[in-house]
């Protein structure tokens, strides 16, 4: 079936660092991915995504690529700030409708 | 477009009553999801809806569940005798056919005592 496996956390940063969360997915065929992001006491909201191998996603700073060799979509962003502090979701779907989520890793950013 | 709407915000409640959550989509979206989130998971698909059909139901959906959009609409979804395992982050979303991710809602967070 399709899965996801995300990095581990929490992830402590201080600001300006840079950041990488490693996705890995388990899908056949070719799914498409994406990265949701969510805010303490908010709902999830979509922050990129990539519909097919090479595409890159980008939105706000932060940036991944679909890596069909590697079946990887690493999140990163160069130099985050104390706002970005969240919990972060690499997910995908196969067709057009229902989403496989990974655990979440859990981002916090010191000033 | 007030974005996806979800009431209440919180539920408290003693094991063996019923719940009822009610999701209001984007106004356009025709299709409605419901997924369930545990502390420390991600989300997990429950069951969704284009316009007022159901179109597919998880094995996490027990028989104590039901949903329905009954006008292609809102959505509501009960969950009848709960108990303490249903306690989790319930949230809807809803997005247009054939578009590659969706609007989630602030969730309704159930917890049975």
């Amino acid at each position: 079936g399709n899965s996801v496996t995300q990095m581990e956390g929490p992830v402590t940063l201080s600001e300006e660092a840079f950041l990488t969360i490693n996705c890995t997915y388990t899908a056949t065929g070719y799914p498409s991915l994406f990265w949701y992001v969510q805010y303490p006491g908010e709902g999830l909201q979509l922050l990129l995504k990539a519909t097919k191998a090479d595409d890159k996603g980008s939105n706000k700073g932060f940036e991944a690529t679909y890596r069909k060799e590697t079946t990887s979509f690493h999140l990163e962003k160069g130099s985050v700030q104390v706002s970005d502090s969240a919990v972060y979701f690499c997910a995908l779907s196969r067709g057009d409708y229902k989403l496989s989520f990974g655990a979440g890793t859990t981002v916090t950013v010191r000033a | 477009d007030t974005g996806v709407s979800q009431d209440p915000r919180h539920k408290i409640t003693k094991r063996g009553q019923n719940v009822t959550f009610r999701c209001d989509p984007i106004s356009e979206h025709n299709r409605l999801y419901w997924y369930r989130q545990t502390l420390g998971q991600g989300p997990e698909f429950l069951t969704y809806f284009q316009n007022e059909a159901q179109l597919e139901k998880s094995r996490l959906l027990s028989d104590r569940f039901s949903a329905e959009r009954p006008k292609g609409s809102f959505s509501t979804l009960e969950i009848q005798r709960t108990e303490q395992g249903d306690s989790a982050m319930y949230l809807c979303a809803s997005s247009f056919s054939g578009q590659d991710g969706y609007t989630f809602g602030s969730g309704t967070r159930l917890t049975v005592v």
